[in-house]
């Protein structure tokens, strides 16, 4: 079955860049969506299409995709931005989503 | 303004059936690729995708659940009905439903609040 890896968790100091990252084979196929989650709330969609940030999300937060790694950059990092971050795409060859398994984002 | 909310039971036995509601405002399962899915949250653990359905009736649904999982519409009550067979208590967890609103965009841009059910005896 298909599979999206991420680093279980990343650590920044506030004003710093977080980078976190999201693998798997194929990548570029399908398009790639990003995910914030604070504790006890309900996902919310930070970056969608690989590159493209919705309505109302901070300009600190940018995507990037290449044949098989994605990434979610955080840049200028606030306290505020403590959270877990998933990604999530389509396994080109069945259409079913698939979500990776998540990065814990710690703001030092 | 789109909303989406879960409603259904909090407490299921195991081996019973879970049925859970989607009840949404502010866009139409008619629309062309529009699509809910849900997806689940078990404590402390990552996000897993359960299944779809889009506004022409296509539907898929996780392989690793089997045939335990059906999804239905009702676009009259602009609710999407999502069951889950034979469950067990490793099927606890937070139970969410969420937009997909375009066939080219295949991802989820509004979410429900969610609802935590509890397989106990």
């Amino acid at each position: 079955s298909y599979e999206l890896t991420q680093p279980s968790s990343v650590s920044v100091s506030p004003g710093q860049t977080a980078t976190i990252t999201c693998s798997g084979d194929s990548l570029s196929d399908q398009f790639v969506f990003w995910y914030q989650q604070k504790p006890d709330q309900a996902p919310i969609l930070v970056i969608y299409k690989d590159t493209e940030r919705p309505s109302g999300i901070p300009d600190r937060f940018s995507g990037s995709s290449s044949e098989t790694t994605a990434v979610l950059t955080v840049s200028g990092v606030q306290a505020e931005d403590e959270a877990d971050y998933y990604c999530q795409s389509t396994d080109s060859r069945t259409t079913y989503v698939v979500f990776g398994g998540g990065t814990k984002l710690t703001v030092l | 303004q789109i909303t989406l909310k879960e409603s259904g039971p909090t407490l299921v036995k195991p081996t019973q059936t879970l049925t859970l509601t989607c009840s949404f405002s502010g866009f139409s399962l008619t629309t062309g690729g529009v699509g809910v899915g849900w997806i689940r949250q078990p404590p402390g653990k990552a996000l897993e995708w359960l299944a779809l359905i889009h506004s022409n009736d296509d539907k898929s649904s996780s392989p690793s659940l089997g045939n335990r999982l059906t999804i239905t519409k009702d676009t009259s009550k602009n609710q999407v009905v999502f069951t889950m067979t034979n469950m067990a208590p490793v099927d606890t967890g937070t139970y969410y439903c969420a937009r997909k609103p375009n066939t080219m965009f295949v991802g989820f841009d509004y979410w429900g609040q969610g609802t935590l059910v509890t397989v106990s005896s």
